[in-house]
Formats: structure tokens, C-alpha cells, sequence
């Protein structure tokens, strides 16, 4: 079986610091893992995605994530944070074939000028 | 490019109607749907896989008789769901594969569903 933590809820931040969204997860098999982003009235949009190629991965808007096996770890993370990141962000784990997907609770994200 | 809607955004409908929703993959044939449920502050859980011109799968625990899922054409895929109860409110959300990434899923907007 396959699941993802995301281990907070909410994170706050201010506008212009780094950002850091933590994401564990378990997995019989080699995973592939990716990083969703909800605005509010919008579909979830793909920020990245891992599939056992490098290991850092680099997204849209500036988000980055690193795949670390030892640690069962894909924390997402951004040098600087913008108002219009404000939104939910969901890591996921999927199966071979990419069709189940399997999300994590959700992180709020939360920005202040 | 790579669009899916969802119609209606809002419905509300009386506690024993039927209520259907749709999702249109607007720019590319969707060889899978996917729905997906998400409740308040919880994130989204799989109801059905559908293929085109085959029966839906459901996953464990979802009721395939109150939540009819059909995929009659690579851009429509409806879900139903009969005799709706205030505790079927919620968020369903739709997703599409076959785009321009083979594993990518395509997110519709959502569909927030009230029961009175």
C-alpha cells in the first residue's frame, strides 16, 4: 500500500522568505511521486513530478522538490514565497501507470505582505 | 492546452433527487476519467476509474448503484448520483488522462454539490 504524510497543516509565511512543505511517504515499490496546487474555484494544477529520474526536481512558479529514499522524503520548497502562492498544496504518490493516485491531507499555505 | 471543465461549478438539489455532473476534456481525447470526492479540510479521495465505452471501476467502499459513472466519448464522462442525501454533500472533482504527458491526470475545477 501506498500513502503520503504531509506533516503540517498550515504553514505561514511572509512574502519574500523561503518556503518549505513537508511530505514523507510510504512505498512498497519504487514511487512516483508529484506536487498539486489548489487555488480556490480552480482545478488542481500539477506543480512537479518525480519518476525516478533526478532527483531534485524543478517546478513551475520556482518550486523545487528533492527526492531523498533514505529519508522517504519529497519536501517541497521555494527560495521566495509571492502572494499568489497562497493556496492548498497536495503531495501525492501514485502506482505504476500513474492512474491511482494517492493524495496527502493537504498543506494551507498562507503568505502576509 | 490540456483543459477539462466540470458543469455544473454549484448545484444544489432536494435530499432524494438525482443530481448529474459532467466533465468535458475540452482540447485532447481522455482515454481515462478519474472522480474523485473531497471533503472539508481532507484531501481527495478516488471514487471511480472509467475507461471509454467500458463499465467503471469503483474503488472499496463507494456505492456503484448511488454513483453512476458513464464514459460514452473520449471528452465526456458523467457522474450521477441517485437519490442524493444531505450526507453526500461535498466537492467532487473530476480528472483526465491522455493528454499531452502520458501519466499526467487533468484536474477539472470541481463541482460543489449541496444536498438539502
Amino acid at each position: 500500500a501506498q500513502s503520503v504524510t504531509q506533516l503540517d497543516s498550515h504553514v505561514s509565511v511572509s512574502e519574500g522568505t523561503p518556503v518549505l512543505l513537508r511530505c514523507n511517504y510510504s512505498s512498497s515499490y519504487s514511487p512516483s511521486l508529484f506536487w498539486y496546487v489548489q487555488h480556490p474555484n480552480k482545478g488542481l494544477q500539477l506543480l512537479l513530478k518525480y519518476t525516478s529520474a533526478a532527483t531534485l526536481v524543478k517546478g513551475i512558479n520556482g518550486f523545487e522538490a528533492e527526492f531523498k529514499k533514505s529519508e522517504t522524503s519529497f519536501h517541497l520548497t521555494k527560495p521566495s514565497a509571492h502572494m499568489s502562492d497562497a493556496a492548498e498544496y497536495f503531495c501525492v504518490v501514485s502506482n505504476t501507470g500513474f492512474q491511482k493516485l494517492v493524495f496527502g491531507t493537504g498543506t494551507r499555505l498562507l503568505v502576509s505582505p | 492546452g490540456a483543459v477539462v471543465s466540470q458543469h455544473p461549478s454549484r448545484v444544489i438539489c432536494k435530499s432524494g433527487t438525482s443530481v448529474k455532473i459532467e466533465c468535458r476534456s475540452l482540447d485532447f481525447q481522455a482515454t481515462t476519467m478519474f472522480w474523485y470526492r473531497q471533503f472539508p479540510k481532507k484531501s481527495l479521495m478516488l471514487m471511480a476509474t472509467s475507461n471509454e465505452g467500458s463499465k467503471a471501476t469503483y474503488e472499496q467502499g463507494v456505492e456503484k448503484d448511488k454513483f453512476l459513472i458513464n464514459h460514452a466519448s473520449l471528452t465526456l464522462s458523467t457522474l450521477t448520483v441517485t437519490s442524493a442525501h444531505p450526507e453526500d454533500s461535498s466537492f467532487y472533482i473530476c480528472s483526465a488522462q491522455g493528454g499531452g504527458s502520458p501519466y499526467e491526470q487533468y484536474f477539472g475545477p470541481g463541482t460543489r454539490l449541496t444536498v438539502t
